[in-house]
């Protein structure tokens, strides 16, 4: 079975600040995917980034970064420079590729992440 | 524009009411998703579908029931409604290419049911 531990329930910072959101997964399978999904208050989830098992390369799109290590089963997620717009609810996922098409997306419980001016 | 469309997005039921979500996507996508997210617990997957005509349960599947008559279309149903099934729920449907890499995702902007 697959599962996804985001430790961190709830994050307060000041604007500018740097905030890391962990991400813990747990799976049997060499390939699997790794999602991080933003939720504003407006309640939409928003992709920010997917990442297969075999890419473990950290990713940078602006002020947002991943850092994937197999080795210790994390997807972490940092957002430098914080700004009160990145305030939302941020989800891990993770994926398993199936050949019976039954493979879904198992998301960890969210972190809710407050960034105060 | 191309998505995931949810409808109703806001419903009020009283207990022992019936009702039924649409889901309805233009992407042409396979795979179809019903979630229903509650505070604390992340999204947790209730019904999907892998095909027209075919589908499946996922972690929460009691006391609701699906159909995917249509590709474009996965319908949730609430025979009987109770206050434990006040949530958000969330539509999604993804695709998967030919080498058999799952892509997509893509989200509904959900509906918030309420149960009194």
């Amino acid at each position: 079975a697959q599962k996804v531990t985001q430790a961190q329930t709830e994050i307060s910072v000041v604007e500018k600040e740097d905030v890391t959101l962990d991400c813990v997964y747990e799976t049997r399978d060499t390939t699997y995917y790794l999602f991080w999904y933003k939720q504003p208050p407006s309640g939409e989830l928003v992709f920010l980034i997917r990442r297969n098992s075999f890419d473990e390369q950290n990713e940078i799109s602006g002020r947002y970064s991943w850092n994937f290590q197999k080795s210790t089963s994390s997807f972490n997620f940092t957002i430098t420079a914080s700004q009160v717009v990145d305030s939302a609810v941020y989800f891990c996922a993770l994926s398993v590729p199936r050949g019976s098409g039954s493979e879904k997306l198992v998301f960890g419980k969210g972190m809710k992440l407050t960034v105060n001016p | 524009n191309a998505g995931v469309t949810q409808t109703p997005k806001f419903r009020v039921l009283k207990t022992g009411q019936s009702m039924t979500l649409l889901c309805a996507q233009d992407m042409n996508h396979e795979y179809m998703y019903w979630y229903r997210q509650d505070p604390g617990m992340g999204l947790r997957l209730i019904h999907y579908s892998v095909g027209e005509g075919t589908t499946a349960k996922g972690e929460v599947p009691d006391g609701y029931n699906v159909s995917r008559l249509k590709k474009q279309n996965f319908l949730l149903g609430l025979e009987s409604a109770a206050p434990s099934q006040t949530s958000v729920y969330f539509c999604a449907s993804s695709y998967r290419d030919s080498y058999g890499i799952n892509y997509g995702y893509t989200f509904g902007s959900g509906t918030r049911l309420t149960v009194v």
